[in-house]
């Protein structure tokens, strides 16, 4: 079974820190995703990653960041967190080649910024 | 642009069938998903239609109409764990997954 593993459930921060989600995936997969998931709107993709250190911005990348060092972990980063980014942030993986492929989703974090 | 449209909210009772539909408008189109999410946990994949009928697994059955930029989720003999709501999401000419709101599904005993 693929796991996607986020480093938090439940986070509470200041305004104007940096914030850094961490996701991790254990079966090699190619493709990784960062969205953010709020009450009565789609999933909305803020940035994803087809290799290890390859990056492209999604429909809202807007005030964050990702860093992709190693094929499995793909970090989220809120430069200067603010109120707005207050969300629930789902982390997904796929495979890459091939056929189309589902995305697998870890649990979330819901972050809340004060 | 592009838009997806489900309903916000539906209610069935337990035993009976609920069919969840699903409307898109997108650049280019490589396929529909169905994704299920229960409350605080991770949206699960469901079924992937590319091709025009009918896809059944189980108790779930997926549609779609390419020329009708349609699709539905249908949900036979219903249990109170299919309560949950249900994602759908389009794949467009980018193979960008744009994705609904979701339908909040309620299941009553």
């Amino acid at each position: 079974d693929v796991k996607v593993t986020q480093s938090s459930r439940y986070l509470v921060k200041r305004t104007g820190e940096k914030v850094f989600l961490e996701c991790v995936q254990d079966m090699d997969h190619e493709n990784m995703f960062w969205y953010r998931q709020d009450p009565g709107l789609g999933l909305r993709l803020i940035y994803f990653s087809y290799d290890v250190k390859m990056k492209e911005k999604g429909d809202i990348p807007e005030g964050y960041s990702v860093s992709r060092e190693k094929k499995e972990r793909f970090s989220l980063i809120l430069e200067s967190a603010s109120t707005n980014q207050t969300s629930m942030y789902l982390c997904a993986s796929s495979f890459g080649t091939g056929a189309v492929q589902p995305q697998h989703f870890g649990d979330g974090t819901r972050l809340s910024i004060l | 642009g592009q838009n997806i449209d489900q309903p916000t909210e539906m209610t069935a009772t337990e035993g009976a069938i609920v069919q969840i539909n699903c409307t898109y408008q997108t650049s280019g189109f490589n396929g529909l998903f169905w994704y299920q999410q229960h409350a605080g946990e991770a949206p699960t994949f469901l079924s992937y239609n590319v091709l025009d009928g009918l896809e059944e697994k189980g108790r779930f059955s997926s549609f779609l109409s390419r020329s009708k930029g349609y699709s539905y989720l249908l949900l036979k003999e219903l249990q109170m764990k299919d309560s949950a709501s249900y994602l759908c999401a389009a794949l467009d000419s980018n193979y960008q997954l744009i994705w609904g709101a979701g339908t909040k599904l309620i299941i009553k005993p």
